[in-house]
């Protein structure tokens, strides 16, 4: 267990407002990622963060952006919802890049 | 972009059968891992693989990083009904400072008592 939370846990929302998802870690883990979870897709990386202030693109980036200013939180924004981001979303830390620990996640729907 | 072949993809079994997947790919790995998730949690890691050849348990469960060092296999002794769950693997590339899981799409493993 990495100390992982995610808030909200769960979230409704309408097409075209902005929606920000919080992860927080308590291990001091450098790595941090942004993945979406979708039937028949498996777990697709958004972002991920190698540290504070740095931050790269994953496979599926587009209309997403994200944010880390502190080592144990890092932010994921939807600017403009759509109602292809509904998804689970989910979190994840690691100390180095060969492991990762999952969040519980956090389940968007845009309608 | 680089996918892993995860099979089967479902797999229904009898309490106390024992159970195998295998995940591979068309390249090569550095690190292999194998995850759990159970309804509506997130993924839990399992067992890491980390040289070629590599075989680890943790429980029931025994995991092998494959020779070629582009497969990885997953085998669970004796089932029993929490064993219920989606099954992921997932491989390390080392491609200089870009290094990134790739991941397969999962066995979903259903557990009759």
């Amino acid at each position: 267990d990495a100390g992982i939370t995610q808030s909200p846990r769960h979230k409704v929302t309408e097409t075209g407002t902005p929606v920000t998802l919080r992860c927080h870690q308590t291990e001091n883990h450098r790595y941090m990622y942004w993945y979406r979870q979708d039937p028949g897709h498996g777990l697709r990386l958004i972002h991920y963060s190698y540290g504070v202030k740095d931050t790269d693109k994953g496979e599926v980036s587009d209309g997403y952006s994200v944010s880390r200013s502190k080592t144990e939180d890092f932010l994921l924004t939807l600017e403009s919802a759509t109602s292809s981001q509904t998804s689970v979303y989910f979190c994840a830390t690691g100390p180095g890049t060969d492991t990762q620990y999952f969040g519980p996640g956090t389940r968007l729907t845009v309608l | 972009g680089q996918q892993l072949n995860q099979s089967p993809q479902s797999m229904f079994i009898q309490e106390g059968e024992d159970v195998s997947m295998n995940c591979t790919s068309s390249s090569i790995f550095n690190t292999w891992l194998w995850y759990k998730q159970d309804p509506g949690e997130g993924p839990v890691l399992l067992i890491a693989l980390y040289k070629a050849g590599e075989l680890t348990s943790n429980g029931r469960l025994t995991a092998q990083f494959g020779i070629t060092r582009k497969d990885s296999f997953l085998n669970i002794s004796a089932s029993i009904p929490s064993d219920v769950g989606i099954y992921f693997c997932a491989g390390l590339t080392n491609a200089g400072n870009n290094r990134k899981l790739i991941w397969g799409l999962g066995t979903s493993l259903a557990v009759n008592p």
